[in-house]
């Protein structure tokens, strides 16, 4: 079965500075997988995904992840925090029966 | 485009009542999948539906249970409500499978059983 762990539950980053999430998954088959954000009392929103090719992918608001099939890893990266940054982030896979699974989430926060 | 839809927005229902909740998809989407979100379980999928058939159930009593009706609208519904089941319940459509087909989410039905 699949399954995806998120570390870090916390994280607080001063604005401006980088932010790297860390995302690991358990997955038999080639994974199909995905970085969502939320922010308060709102749904999930797409950063990005990967399905295959360049295992470095690039997302919206300047996010970026790297797919690395040996550490089974996926993590989420930006060079310089913004504060509105500050939500959940969620790391999922998809799998072959229609689902998606989700990691435990990571908060961030920002100061300034 | 529009959005997925999720109404109600809050709802707030008494033990032992059944609730039902509805999401419109995107326009062209067939695909609608139901996700429960707690502070303590997290996201756990629910069901999924394509062009009114159920192809994956999560791991829930049956008290739990959706339908997806000829225009990929979809509902689900909750009976004998428990404590436990208050939640934000989110609705997620797309083209094909949350696999390899981007899944946009709703912004969710806010569940509070007393």
């Amino acid at each position: 079965a699949q399954s995806v762990t998120q570390p870090d539950i916390h994280i607080t980053v001063s604005e401006g500075a980088s932010l790297e999430l860390r995302c690991n998954y358990s997955y038999g088959a080639t994974p199909y997988l995905f970085w969502y954000v939320q922010s308060p009392g709102q749904g999930l929103q797409l950063l990005l995904k990967y399905f295959s090719g360049d295992t470095l992918v690039q997302g919206i608001k300047g996010f970026e992840a790297e797919f690395k099939r040996s550490q089974s890893s996926f993590n989420l990266r930006k060079p310089s925090v913004h504060w509105s940054d500050a939500a959940e982030y969620f790391c999922a896979v998809g799998s072959n029966d229609y689902k998606l699974s989700f990691g435990a989430g990571t908060t961030v926060t920002v100061r300034a | 485009k529009a959005g997925v839809t999720q109404t109600p927005r809050y709802l707030i229902k008494t033990r032992g009542q059944q609730v039902t909740l509805s999401c419109s998809p995107i326009s062209g989407h067939r695909s609608v999948s139901w996700y429960q979100q707690t502070p303590g379980q997290g996201l756990q999928f629910l069901f999924e539906y394509f062009s009114e058939t159920q192809r994956n159930k999560g791991n829930f009593p049956g008290r739990f249970s959706g339908r997806q009706f000829s225009n990929s609208r979809s509902e689900m519904n909750v009976s004998t409500l428990e404590l436990g089941d208050s939640a934000l319940y989110l609705c997620a459509s797309s083209l094909g499978s949350v696999r390899d087909t981007e899944a946009f989410f709703g912004q969710g039905t806010r569940l509070t059983v007393v």
